[in-house]
Order: structure tokens, then C-alpha cells, then sequence
């Protein structure tokens, strides 16, 4: 159980353009997803907290404009990069947890490889 | 911000040996700790977690242990074999928040 999975895997596509990643919960119910972008070599950096019916909660130094989170169901978050340039190229994770995230792990997609030249 | 791990270390075992990867956390209220393996390009894989209240707990080849009072968190694996090489994470939650470490990457020598 606990299946999260993201689409698409790899993305490679002109600077300028906006990408669409999606994050999908199989056989459970996510009010809350979290997104991440990890860099080669390092750990994982949150960038925001999806939330079901309601504005995604971005941290210090994400903007917001330039990535948006929309989590219009339980079981689907998605992330669009706008304007994609260069330097937002990286792996971008997402992860979804059942409930009660004290006590219970993350669940994590595969992640989304985003390459922009 | 929470420090969970520096530097991503690395270990090399022969397979067969056993594995320990190691893990510090600086929040002392971080009551839940999880281990995660990410193989090359994917996401992190569940492999065990432990409470505060706990010390210690086992699952399939491997074992968490968990030193509250030194703020250190350990994976131990069993008979690694090659199928263990990978990068591995350890998480606390605090804050209503997962925090990772940067992670250990792992190579088991056939």
C-alpha cells in the first residue's frame, strides 16, 4: 500500500517553456503532499506543502509564482514550473503520507528529472 | 533551520559484512525518525522507522537504534548485499515538518 506516483519522469524541453509535474496518490487519500527538489549528491530541500482545497505553503526562499502547486483533489497535487530556465533544472520529488505525518512516514514518487537547455 | 546529517559520507562493505550508517539530529524534541533509500533516479524508499520512546527496532535484515541522550541514529544492515548500494536518508519530524539529513551513500563490494 502507500503508492505515490509522479509523472512525468523525465522532462526535457526549451528555456521559456512551463512544465506541468503531477503527483498522484494510489490507494490513499492525501489532504496534505509535500514537493522537493534535490541537486546531485545532496539531500532533499522541501519546497512547499500542498494542500488539499487551499494555498500551498511555500518555504523561505521558494517563489511562489514561479512554481506553482495546485491540489485540487486528495489524490493529486501538481507543480508547474513557469518559465523554465536553465537553473531549474534538477530532480523535483514529491511524497504524500496517510495521516497523522508524527507517526507515520512519507511515501515518495519516483521522482521528475527536469532538464531545460 | 534543523541540522539532520552535514556532509554525505560515503561507506564501502563487502557483501556479506554488516553495515552501520549513521545519522545526527539537533532537535531534541524530534520524536519520529525515519530511514529512506534512494537507489540512482528514484525516489526515497521506506525502510524503517522508530519512535522516541523507543530505543531500538527491528525489521528484515535491518535495525534502527536510537540515542536520545547523544542526538544519533543508526542503520544497521545486516549481510549487505549489492542490492544495498545506494544513498540513504535519515528524516525527524519537528515542527509538523520532515527534516532530512544529506545522506550516506553506500557501495557493497562483490
Amino acid at each position: 500500500g502507500a503508492v505515490v506516483s509522479q509523472h512525468p519522469s523525465w522532462v526535457i524541453c526549451k528555456s521559456g517553456t512551463s512544465v506541468k509535474i503531477e503527483c498522484r496518490s494510489l490507494d490513499f487519500q492525501a489532504t496534505t503532499m509535500f514537493w522537493y527538489r534535490q541537486f546531485p549528491k545532496q539531500s532533499l530541500m522541501l519546497m512547499a506543502t500542498s494542500n488539499e482545497g487551499s494555498k500551498a505553503t511555500y518555504e523561505q526562499g521558494v517563489e511562489k509564482d514561479k512554481f506553482l502547486i495546485n491540489h485540487a483533489s486528495l489524490t493529486l497535487s501538481t507543480l508547474t514550473v513557469t518559465s523554465a530556465h536553465p537553473e531549474d533544472s534538477s530532480f523535483y520529488i514529491c511524497s504524500a503520507g496517510g495521516g497523522d505525518y508524527s507517526n507515520q512516514p512519507q511515501h515518495f514518487g519516483d521522482g521528475t528529472r527536469l532538464s531545460i537547455l | 533551520g534543523e541540522s539532520v546529517g552535514l556532509h554525505l559520507p560515503t561507506l564501502s562493505v563487502q557483501e556479506g559484512d554488516n553495515s552501520i550508517i549513521n545519522c545526527a539530529y539537533s532537535n531534541s524534541a524530534s520524536d519520529y525518525f525515519i530511514w529512506y533509500k534512494q537507489e540512482s533516479g528514484k525516489g526515497p524508499q521506506f525502510i524503517i522507522d522508530i519512535r522516541s520512546n523507543m530505543d531500538k527496532r527491528q525489521g528484515q535484515r535491518v535495525t534502527v537504534l536510537l540515542n536520545k541522550t547523544v542526538k544519533h541514529l543508526s542503520l544497521q544492515i545486516a549481510a549487505t548485499q549489492p542490492g544495498d548500494s545506494a544513498v540513504y536518508f535519515c528524516a525527524e519530524y519537528a515542527g509538523n515538518q520532515f527534516y532530512f539529513g544529506t545522506g550516506t551513500s553506500l557501495t557493497v563490494i562483490p
